[in-house]
């Protein structure tokens, strides 16, 4: 089946510090990679995705994830943490066996620590 | 810049009673998506549409309903609310292809049926 996960429920970081929020992924086919962010009584918003091409993916906000086949990963992660970065991040992923919906993660809280 | 409006922020409801949920978008979008989101499970699909008048189950349909007579809008109905509805309920929109394309996600709607 299908499937993404988080392992981690929660990470804290320091201010400052770089931040990985972990995500890996178990599809058939190409995968499609998602991540979204949702701050404080705040709908999701769209952080930045992988469909094809590099494996260094941009976003928003500073955000950069790491497309790993290999390892089957596809990690979030920021050089330097602002603690307006604290907020639930969501990891998401294509399925094609299910008329290519998207399915989410359980979500990953980040505390960075003043 | 896209927007999803949702109906309410907050909304209590009493059990047996049939809920309305709006949700607009302004971006003329074909895809529409209702997700609710609860603590531990991350979001969950109930109903999606890719066109007017088309409504298609998610993973946990059951206890409601949807309804898409303009492009711009979908409504997620709750027939006869129950507690174990109380719950985040959010919109969402996307253009073209479900598979790839960024999905615009609503403020959310925070539903207590008592």
């Amino acid at each position: 089946a299908q499937s993404v996960a988080q392992p981690e429920d929660q990470v804290n970081v320091a201010e400052g510090n770089p931040l990985t929020v972990k995500c890996t992924y178990s599809v058939s086919g190409n995968p499609y990679l998602f991540w979204y962010v949702q701050y404080p009584n705040r709908g999701l918003q769209f952080l930045l995705k992988y469909i094809t091409g590099d494996n260094l993916v941009k976003g928003s906000y500073g955000f950069e994830a790491e497309f790993n086949k290999s390892q089957t990963s596809f990690h979030l992660k920021k050089p330097s943490a602002l603690v307006s970065d604290s907020a639930l991040y969501f990891c998401a992923v294509r399925d094609m066996n299910r008329d290519d919906k998207i399915i989410f993660g359980k979500g990953t809280r980040l505390h960075i620590l003043p | 810049d896209v927007k999803v409006t949702q109906s309410s922020r907050y909304l209590v409801k009493r059990t047996g009673e049939k809920v309305f949920l709006e949700c607009v978008q302004d971006m003329d979008h074909e895809n529409m998506f209702w997700y609710r989101q609860d603590p531990g499970l991350g979001l969950r699909l109930i109903y999606f549409s890719y066109d007017v008048k088309m409504k298609e189950k998610g993973d946990i349909p059951e206890g409601y309903s949807v309804s898409r007579e303009k492009k711009e809008r979908f409504s997620l109905i709750l027939e006869s609310a129950s507690t174990n509805q109380t719950s985040m309920y959010l919109c969402a929109s996307s253009a073209g292809e479900p598979s790839t394309d960024t999905q615009y996600f609503g403020p959310g709607t925070r539903l207590t049926v008592l």
